[in-house]
Order: C-alpha cells, then structure tokens, then sequence
C-alpha cells in the first residue's frame, strides 16, 4: 500500500487561472480531508469529504470546491486563483466514524505557487 | 473559538537533555487531542493521541483540563528527534485544528 498519494507534486499558476488537485486515499479509508498549509504556519482544514458528499467544511471562500469519487478518491478545485492561495495542500483519509476517524493519515502534499 | 496555540516557534536543546512542547487548547467540549510529527523531507505522521496513553518513541502528553494543556514531554532527548511538531485538536465534526508548530532542534 502506497498509502495517501497526492497529485502533482507541485505547481505554478497564475492569478485568475484555476487548478485541480487530486487525492487517492490509503487502501481501506473512506473518508478524505483536505488541509492548506501556508509556510510557516500549521494546516487549516478546507473541507472533508465522506460517500462522496462534503461532510464538513472550514472558513474557506467558494472558489475552493470538492469532489469524491466512487473509488474514495478525491479532487479539490480552485477558482480565481489569489497570490494568497500559494501553500503546501494536504490531504488525509481516514475511515469513517470513530475510532478510524481520529487517525487521519497524510499525503506528501501538492505545493501551488501563484504569480 | 477553538484554538491550539503552541507558544514556541523554535525549541533548541542538547541531546540528552530533557524535552517539552507546549500546548494549550480552547474548546468548549471535551477534546480529543493529537500530537503529529513532520521529520525532514518526510510526510506529517501522528505521534499520539491523548486518549490512547500511550509512549511512544519516548515521548508522552498529559491532558491537563484545568490548564487546556496537553504538553508534549521526553524525558531524553535524541538527535532523530530534531522535527517539526504540531499539536492539533479533533473537534466533535472530526475537523483537525492545528497549532502553528514547534521546530525542535536537538543539538549533539
């Protein structure tokens, strides 16, 4: 089990272009969460998603949407991309209710530079 | 609000010596708490959970409810535990919190 992969390793976009990250969960989880991490700062939680449905979701804009697929993989979609979206994004998958759900495991990350 | 707050950015200490990360909380239900662990070039990884009591690598955390404290201790410090170490809180959503990290370097 390759455990939580993530795609593309990293990226650069411009202002105004959007960009879609992808997420495949480690073998068995079902459930999968999505982190942005600016540098020098911890992760915050965009949105997490469990049976293909946006379960919860943190104080991100609308430009940042979601999608999981049959299969427990994942994509998060940025719109109108802000100089302020360059981060480290995370994704973590986990499984179902407790006491899965309290070990999320982590991804290498997808590092998205905006000029 | 829910907060983690770990007050050392930076946490530098001879090999041998003994280790403690700070954390405090604010919740207003009963938290679960985390510590994870980012090693150089290498993906974050949980460390413990305050539920489970257990040690490992070392290193153990008492929930403190009366102080919203849940430091992270290690009575030895090793080289290997030079790391970037975060203090994150579960809240009853399953939404992770984090702490803005603690590097920690272990001087030989």
């Amino acid at each position: 089990d390759a455990g939580v992969t993530q795609s593309p390793t990293h990226l650069i976009k411009t202002r105004g272009q959007q960009v879609t990250l992808r997420c495949s969960p480690k073998s068995g989880h079902d459930t999968v969460s999505w982190y942005q991490q600016a540098l020098g700062q911890g992760p915050q939680f965009i949105f997490q998603y469990y049976e293909e449905e946006e379960r919860q979701r943190g104080n991100f804009p609308d430009r940042f949407s979601g999608h999981q697929f049959p299969n427990y993989s994942s994509e998060l979609n940025v719109n109108a991309l802000l100089l302020g979206d360059s981060a480290l994004y995370l994704c973590a998958s986990s499984f179902g209710g407790p006491p899965g759900a309290y070990e999320q495991y982590f991804g290498p990350g997808t590092r998205l530079t905006v000029t | 609000a829910q907060r983690v707050t770990q007050p050392e950015k930076l946490l530098s200490v001879f090999k041998g010596a003994p280790v403690e990360l700070k954390c405090n909380y604010s919740y207003s239900g009963s938290p679960e708490l985390f510590w994870y662990v980012q090693y150089s070039r290498q993906r974050l990884q949980l460390l413990l959970r305050h539920i489970s009591r257990e040690s490992i690598k070392g290193f153990t955390a008492d929930l403190n409810k009366g102080e919203t404290s849940f430091h992270l201790k290690k009575p030895f410090a090793q080289e290997e535990d030079s790391a970037m170490y975060y203090c994150a809180l579960m809240d009853s959503n399953y939404q992770l919190i984090w702490g803005a990290g603690t590097k920690l370097i272990i001087k030989p």
